[in-house]
């Protein structure tokens, strides 16, 4: 199974300051089509999750662009930009090249 | 507007059955792979299940593999999860999803005497 490694499990930020949210894989998750398919969740308190970033960095429907994601082949990178209140919860990635599909371990937000 | 409605869920005792459903709307059902994913209480997001469009293809995580079916009806926009002897450890909310689209809201399954 390919694990995915998050980190780090948890960050206490300001409103404004920037983030990054690491998440490595033990495979390639470059798919025989040439895409890579990890993804960026979160998951606001008492919310079930909510797409950020499909294939590495393309933006979900109705996510603001201060999400940004990066990455190739084994090692990936959430951003955020000026983080707002609305951002706190628990951010995960989750690959969907092999099966079992396979999830990071979260990442939890937190406002200072 | 895309939405995953999971039905089904409850408190079943352990070596019974369930069986969850999730209706789909505001988008072509049969055009997509969906899953089945949970959590258990406190922990994170542990995939379950998945299945093609058509349903040509099918995959189960180990932990439900022979107990856990997967099924699909496009013609009325549902997604299925029949859930036979069951165990404490199935005890979590259970999600219909698009990986890279959208989540259902969940549906609670708890496994207790």
């Amino acid at each position: 199974d390919v694990v995915m490694t998050q980190t780090p499990p948890s960050l206490s930020v300001a409103i404004g300051q920037s983030v990054s949210i690491s998440c490595k894989s033990s495979q390639s998750l470059v798919y025989s089509d040439g895409k890579t398919y990890l993804h960026w969740l979160l998951q606001s308190p008492g919310q079930s999750p909510k797409l950020l970033i499909y294939q590495v960095s393309n933006l979900g429907s109705g996510v603001p662009d201060r999400f940004s994601g990066t990455g190739s082949q084994k090692d990936f990178t959430l951003k955020i930009s000026r983080v707002e209140a609305e951002d706190l919860g628990v951010y995960y990635c989750v690959q969907a090249t092999h099966f079992p599909r396979t999830f990071g371990g979260g990442t939890k937000l937190e406002l200072k | 507007e895309v939405q995953l409605v999971e039905s089904g869920g409850g408190l079943v005792q352990p070596g019974r059955s369930l069986k969850l459903s999730c209706l789909a709307s505001g988008f072509t059902f049969s055009n997509y792979g969906m899953n089945w994913i949970r959590q258990a209480p406190g922990k994170g997001l542990e995939w379950v299940a998945s299945i093609s469009s058509s349903s040509s293809y099918i995959y189960y995580a180990d932990t439900v593999k022979g107990r856990f079916t997967i099924s699909r009806d496009n013609a009325k926009n549902t997604l299925y999860l029949q859930m036979t002897s069951l165990r404490s450890e199935d005890t979590a909310l259970y999600y219909c999803a698009r990986l890279s689209g959208s989540w259902g809201q969940g549906v609670m399954v708890t496994v207790s005497s």
